[in-house]
């Protein structure tokens, strides 16, 4: 079974550019997080949809960034425009169970965004 | 908020010593608490995980204890290999998984 997987691994974009990250979760899972690290900082919470739906979407840090999932499949971040503190690494994870969070979260390798 | 503390690496040990990585985290309710790995080109992967106040996590010859009179959930293992280079992330879930910064280590030959 494929696990989740993210495009592109690494991004380079000048600030004020737009760079859209995706995320494809493992097959059948409901539920879909974003989060992000920072160079040196935790990885925060951005994020968590279940299926199509925004179920909580607290971490986001600004209307700089739009996460979408249209028919509940696969994912994507975007961020626009880019601003130098966007760099990091973002990881995305899934998980099967409906409604509530789950802690069995699979992640994938994480996508890093260098904005220069 | 719920937060977690873990110490700061690099740590830098030889094949076959003991490891130990501090975590300490602070909640107003009772999270359960996680190792999470990362290991050099791949994504996180829970490495172990306890529930409950002296719950014990073990997998791969790594242990954490859920301590709840003093808010610690350190990881041990008593002789590293290798293979265990890797990032090591402490993380809680309350409402959300909160996760400390990392412990990077570094096992040499």
């Amino acid at each position: 079974e494929a696990g989740v997987t993210q495009f592109p691994s690494h991004s380079v974009i000048e600030k004020g550019q737009t760079v859209t990250l995706r995320c494809d979760p493992i097959s059948g899972h409901d539920n879909l997080y974003w989060y992000r690290r920072v160079m040196g900082k935790e990885i925060k919470f951005l994020l968590h949809f279940v299926k199509e739906s925004k179920q909580d979407e607290s971490g986001m840090p600004n209307n700089r960034f739009l996460a979408e999932r249209t028919g509940g499949t696969y994912s994507t971040l975007k961020v626009q425009p880019a601003e130098l503190e966007d760099s990091g690494v973002y990881f995305c994870a899934s998980s099967p169970n409906q409604g509530s969070l789950s802690y069995e979260q699979y992640f994938g390798p994480g996508t890093r965004l260098t904005v220069t | 908020g719920d937060s977690v503390t873990q110490m700061e690496g690099p740590v830098t040990l030889s094949e076959e010593a003991f490891l130990t990585i501090n975590c300490t985290y602070t909640a107003t309710g009772y999270p359960s608490l996680f190792w999470y790995v990362q290991y050099p080109g791949e994504g996180l992967q829970l490495l172990l995980k306890a529930t409950k106040a002296d719950d014990k996590g073990s997998n791969k010859g790594f242990e954490a204890t859920y301590r709840k009179e003093t808010t610690s959930f350190h990881l041990e293992k008593g002789s590293v290999q290798v293979s265990d280079s890797a990032v090591y992330f402490c993380a809680l879930l309350d409402d959300k998984i909160i996760f400390g910064k990392g412990t990077r280590l570094h096992i040499l030959p």
